[in-house]
């Protein structure tokens, strides 16, 4: 168990409605990173917040939208979903205060979104 | 940009084989590098990491990984195979600077009884 947990598991959805992911990381971590996994774009990196501010921006689109609380949980939004979006949502955490650069990411277990 | 490539998207050993995974990174500093290994319907699980303190790097479950800078690569390797090693395995570098990660495509690890 990695600490970090992520609702809903599973979200089916229709094309142009709107989703909300959550994250809440392990305990201590103020770094959340969000990543999409789809079989052909592999593993795309998406967004990453710490402490509660935008720390970096990676190939996320303008439809999709994040942020994290003063909790340091963290929702990521997609709308107007398209059939593309459909993925696995990961969302990770590091160690306290962004850590060392050699610290890992510690992954939940994700939430798959199917687009229908 | 930093970036990896995983040679390799499909790899099928017998049990009891060796088990190699290749990786070659992309840097023009010392890279910081992860192998993740993740098991169907489950999150990424850290194997091992290198931090420059050696370049041989032990890991869980009996793999390991040897960082060549001369070949800039940084392969996964385990010397008996078993059912359970069947999964998806992830390299990823960290670029010089606190910055996400970034992955490889993956290699999916079949093992054959």
């Amino acid at each position: 168990d990695s600490g970090v947990t992520q609702t809903p598991k599973h979200l089916i959805t229709a094309t142009g409605q709107r989703v909300t992911l959550r994250c809440s990381p392990r305990s201590g971590d103020l770094s959340v990173y969000w990543y999409q996994q789809s079989l052909d774009q592999g593993l795309q990196f998406l967004i990453q917040y710490y402490n509660g501010e935008e720390r970096a921006k990676g190939n996320i689109l303008e439809r999709f939208s994040a942020q994290q609380f003063p909790d340091l949980h963290s929702e990521l939004n997609l709308s107007s979903l398209e059939l593309g979006d459909s993925a696995l949502y990961f969302c990770a955490s590091s160690v306290p205060g962004g850590g060392p650069l050699d610290s890992p990411l510690h992954f939940g277990n994700g939430t798959r979104l199917t687009v229908t | 940009a930093q970036s990896v490539t995983q040679l390799g998207s499909h790899v099928s050993v017998s049990e009891g084989a060796l088990v190699l995974l290749r990786c070659n990174y992309s840097s023009s500093v010392p890279p910081y590098l992860f192998w993740y290994v993740q098991y169907p319907n489950q999150g990424l699980q850290l194997l091992l990491k290198y931090t420059s303190a050696a370049t041989l790097v032990k890991g869980i479950n009996g793999f390991e990984a040897e960082f060549k800078k001369s070949e800039t690569s940084f392969h996964l390797t385990k010397p008996s195979a078993h059912m359970s090693d069947a999964a998806e395995y992830f390299c990823a570098v960290r670029p010089a600077g606190n910055t996400p990660l970034v992955f490889g495509k993956g290699t999916r690890l079949s093992v054959i009884a």
